[in-house]
């Protein structure tokens, strides 16, 4: 069947460590992929979001994703978390391999540590 | 700035109830959609609508309802509200034209906490 899979339903890092977030999807093409970030309380937010071309993707408040076509794999990085990065992380897909309909991960929610 | 406003943030129902939730956009958008919300299932697509008077079902639709008369306003019905209803919901919209995928810019609303009593 066709999905999105975040592995981590929780993570916890401590501020000033790098994060990373994994997502995995299963289509029988290449869809279009997304992250989106969830502040308690607040509605979605898009992080960045991979169409084509390098598979290395920046996007806001420091995230980049990596494509990788051979892992079926979309993870999500950070270099060094700030404490206002604790939020719920979703991945998603969507585009005409996807059903054109955006299609969710379970989340990921990050605690940061002092 | 872009705004989707959904009415309640909180609702408190009891079981058998019709529930309404609300939705509204300011921004033109074709494309809304109801998802809803739950721990470790990530969001799940209720229904959606490309256009006036035009729904379409997602893949959780069984228990709920729809109606866009307006543009603007996307409504979902919970015809008889049940314990299992129980859930964060979200609405969200998007303009299609001018987007690589058809949802590429989603705008979400802050989401209403429904509790079935």
């Amino acid at each position: 069947a066709q999905s999105v899979t975040q592995p981590d339903i929780h993570i916890t890092v401590s501020e000033g460590a790098s994060l990373e977030l994994r997502c995995n999807y299963s289509y029988g093409a290449t869809p279009y992929l997304f992250w989106y970030v969830q502040s308690p309380g607040q509605g979605l937010q898009l992080l960045l979001k991979y169409f084509s071309g390098d598979t290395l993707v920046q996007g806001i408040k420091g995230f980049e994703a990596e494509f990788k076509r051979s892992q079926s794999s979309f993870n999500l990085r950070k270099p060094s978390v700030h404490w206002s990065d604790a939020a719920e992380y979703f991945c998603a897909a969507d585009g005409e391999a996807a059903g054109n309909k955006l299609t969710f991960g379970g989340g990921t929610r990050v605690l940061v540590k002092p | 700035d872009v705004k989707v406003t959904q009415s309640s943030r909180y609702l408190v129902k009891r079981t058998g109830e019709k529930v309404f939730l609300e939705c509204v956009q300011d921004m033109d958008h074709e494309n809304m959609f109801w998802y809803r919300q739950d721990p470790g299932l990530g969001l799940r697509l209720i229904y959606f609508s490309y256009d006036v008077k035009m729904k379409e079902k997602g893949d959780i639709p069984e228990g709920y309802s729809v109606s866009r008369e307006k543009k603007e306003r996307f409504s979902l019905i919970l015809e008889s509200a049940s314990t299992n209803q129980t859930s964060m919901y979200l609405c969200a919209s998007s303009y299609p034209g001018q987007e690589i995928a058809t949802n590429e810019k989603l705008f979400f609303g802050s989401g209403t906490q429904l509790s079935v009593l």
